[in-house]
């Protein structure tokens, strides 16, 4: 079975621009969550998605949002960037909620 | 406010040793823990977890000990091998408390050298 996929795998934008993330879960995989990695915070928590709907929300901004397909597939977005977004973006997937999750390489994102 | 606390960043460990990270929470209410293991540039991995209702799990060489009134949990690796040397992330979750299922709560991660 493949894993996690993230893409893309690096991206680079400037301070006020937007930016979208895509993750495709492990097939079958119904439940995908996205975390935020930075040396400071560790790995933050910062919203999960399951058939569709998002159904717990981390501490961040509403600058930071996200979707979810029917097909699983979710994407993350990011507007109006700041430096401090800057970070690992990670999501990963499972089968149902609460079960063991399973992580995709991440996007990193720099802004400048 | 850290729930979940990994208070040693870094160990160093002989190959063939027992390595032992440990883990504190605060939050009561969590029941469901986890380990992951992560290399620079990748994902966590999923090692191994354990169940409020077990106060051990055991899968390979790693052994996950949990004491519920410590509020406490420890990463066993025996033996360590030099493939093992990574930084280790101790997570929780409160998988019987809805709507909260799917957010882990990290541990700030602890960097395990396993020197040959």
């Amino acid at each position: 079975k493949a894993g996690v996929t993230q893409t893309p795998r690096y991206l680079i934008k400037t301070r006020g621009q937007q930016v979208t993330l895509s993750c495709s879960p492990i097939s079958g995989h119904r439940s995908v969550s996205w975390y935020q990695q930075t040396p400071g915070q560790g790995l933050q928590f910062l919203f999960e998605y399951f058939s569709e709907t998002q159904r717990n929300k981390g501490n961040f901004p509403g600058r930071f949002s996200g979707r979810q397909f029917s097909n699983s597939r979710s994407e993350m977005n990011v507007s109006t960037l700041e430096l401090g977004d800057s970070a690992l973006y990670l999501c990963a997937s499972s089968p149902f909620r609460g079960d063991e999750q399973f992580f995709g390489p991440g996007t990193r994102l720099t802004v400048l | 406010d850290q729930q979940v606390k990994q208070n040693s960043p870094s160990l160093s460990v002989q190959e063939g040793r027992i390595s032992i990270l440990n883990c504190d929470y605060t939050n009561s209410m969590f029941d469901y823990f986890l380990w992951y293991k992560k290399y620079p540039a990748e994902g966590p991995t999923f090692l191994i977890s354990i169940s409020s209702i077990k106060d051990k799990n055991e899968d390979g060489r790693f052994t996950v000990f949990l004491n519920k009134s410590a509020k406490h949990l420890s990463l066993h690796i025996v033996p360590s091998q030099p493939g093992d040397s990574a930084v280790y992330f101790c997570a929780a979750s409160r998988v019987n408390y809805g709507g909260s299922q799917g957010n882990l709560i990290f541990g700030k991660g602890t960097k395990l050298s396993v020197k040959p």
